[in-house]
């Protein structure tokens, strides 16, 4: 069964690093997403991202956010200078479609920032 | 904004039934979707409720009443694996439409 990959499956940074985690969605999904989920706590939108142009972004995802879908398979968060509180675990999902009933996970990366 | 209220914990025994409340305060209110989390592990999807009613797959259940905003999922015949995080997850319409917003989740533990 096809599934939503994410490399790295965990990346220890210093504050104020860059970090770029990657995320390969399924391949006939048309739509991706990145959540986040602070340990012990509920999983949060971030971005959705639908032809190759960012559909919607939460109060989150400020500034030091980016996304990018830099070739046919690879969908990209990054992070431009990461603060403690980034520290979460970062999933990428992707449907088929908007209205999608589903929306496929992937393993997530856990980012901790030291 | 919107809110979504579920217990934190449920427990039950091996064989079991249990169900699993969500509700919901939103507007512009779509749908309700149930994820499953094991420890560490990516949210899964095991269900999802447009219309008013009981959707049924295999051991899970789910019910939705939009004039109650309110929901559940209903898991038979518990087995130990079902041990997880179970979400309730609302989408909203309009631009909005992709995006989840989840609850903070119901550890639910299954014992022998």
């Amino acid at each position: 069964e096809p599934e939503v990959t994410q490399t790295p499956s965990h990346q220890v940074t210093q504050m104020g690093q860059e970090v770029i985690l990657r995320c390969v969605p399924i391949s006939n999904h048309l739509y991706f997403y990145w959540y986040r989920q602070i340990l012990g706590q509920k999983v949060e939108f971030l971005v959705s991202f639908y032809n190759n142009e960012i559909s919607e972004k939460s109060e989150i995802f400020d500034d030091q956010f980016s996304v990018e879908r830099p070739d046919g398979s690879n969908f990209t968060l990054k992070i431009r200078s990461t603060k403690l509180e980034d520290s979460a675990m970062y999933f990428c999902a992707s449907s088929e479609r908007g209205t999608a009933e589903t929306q496929y996970f992937g393993p997530g990366t856990r980012l901790l920032v030291l | 904004g919107q809110s979504l209220e579920q217990p934190s914990e449920v427990t039950a025994v091996e064989g079991a039934i249990v169900q699993i409340n969500c509700t919901y305060q939103t507007s512009g209110f779509y749908g309700l979707s149930w994820y499953q989390q094991h420890d560490g592990g990516a949210p899964t999807f095991l269900s999802y409720n447009g219309l008013d009613g009981l959707e049924e797959t295999g051991r899970f259940s789910s019910f939705l009443s939009r004039s109650d905003s309110y929901g559940y999922l209903l898991l038979q015949e518990l087995q130990m694996k079902d041990s997880a995080s179970y979400f309730c997850a609302v989408r909203k319409g309009g631009s909005t439409l992709g995006r989840l917003y989840f609850g903070r989740g119901t550890q639910l533990t299954v014992w022998p």
